[in-house]
């Protein structure tokens, strides 16, 4: 069956722009999360979705903001971009809100120069 | 709350040697514990997962670890360590249970030579 899928796989924004990022789960998963990793700190995370509801959030600025859609599809929002948003983004799904395993997406290189 | 240390930032074995890589957490909780490896511009793969069953709990390509409250460990090991092997690993805690948050440790490169 597919996998995590996270799209585009690579992107490069300037300062003040906004960017959405978009993460397709495993069939029948109805839960989704976003992780950003950086050289500097490491895997964080961002936040949260179980049938489109927002279950968690990590400690993030309200810049960067998220929605899951009736089919669990997932997006990701960062307005007004900055350089220290640079990173790999990724998403995990899993069938069910709660650690019962997830499975990662190969993620979503942000570059912002 | 909950955090996990992994004591090593750097491992290097040699090709069919032992690998050892320790994780501490800490959590107010009764714990679930991951470990994830990380390939090169890969996305994070589920190595195994203690979820408070049984203590030794064993993952995909030949990696076990072992649960002990005790001394809040959770070491990763594998009898001999293969060239592909060599990657990010990172131990993972959660509350367990509905609490969905991860908390990744700060990650052991593993390096393996010939």
């Amino acid at each position: 069956k597919a996998g995590v899928t996270q799209t585009p796989r690579y992107l490069i924004k300037t300062r003040g722009q906004q960017v959405t990022l978009s993460c397709s789960p495993i069939s029948g998963h109805r839960s989704v999360s976003w992780y950003q990793q950086t050289p500097g700190q490491g895997l964080q995370f961002l936040f949260e979705y179980f049938s489109e509801t927002q279950r968690n959030k990590g400690n993030f600025p309200g810049r960067f903001s998220g929605r899951q859609f009736s089919n669990s599809r997932s997006e990701m929002n960062v307005s007004t971009l900055e350089l220290g948003d640079s990173a790999l983004y990724l998403c995990a799904s899993s069938f069910r809100e709660g650690t019962y395993g997830y499975t990662f997406g190969s993620g979503t290189r942000l570059t912002v120069v | 709350a909950q955090s996990v240390t992994q004591l090593d930032s750097h491992v290097s074995v040699s090709e069919g040697t032992p690998v050892l890589l320790r994780c501490n957490y800490s959590s107010s909780y009764s714990p679930s514990l991951f470990w994830y490896v990380q390939h090169p511009n890969k996305g994070l793969q589920l190595l195994l997962k203690y979820t408070s069953a049984a203590t030794l709990v064993k993952g995909i390509n030949g990696f076990e670890a072992e649960f002990k409250k005790s001394e809040t460990s959770f070491h990763l090991t594998k009898p001999s360590a293969h060239m592909s092997d060599a990657a990010e690993y990172f131990c993972v805690v959660s509350r367990g249970g509905t609490a969905s948050k991860l908390t990744f440790g700060t990650g052991t490169r593993l390096q393996v030579t010939l």
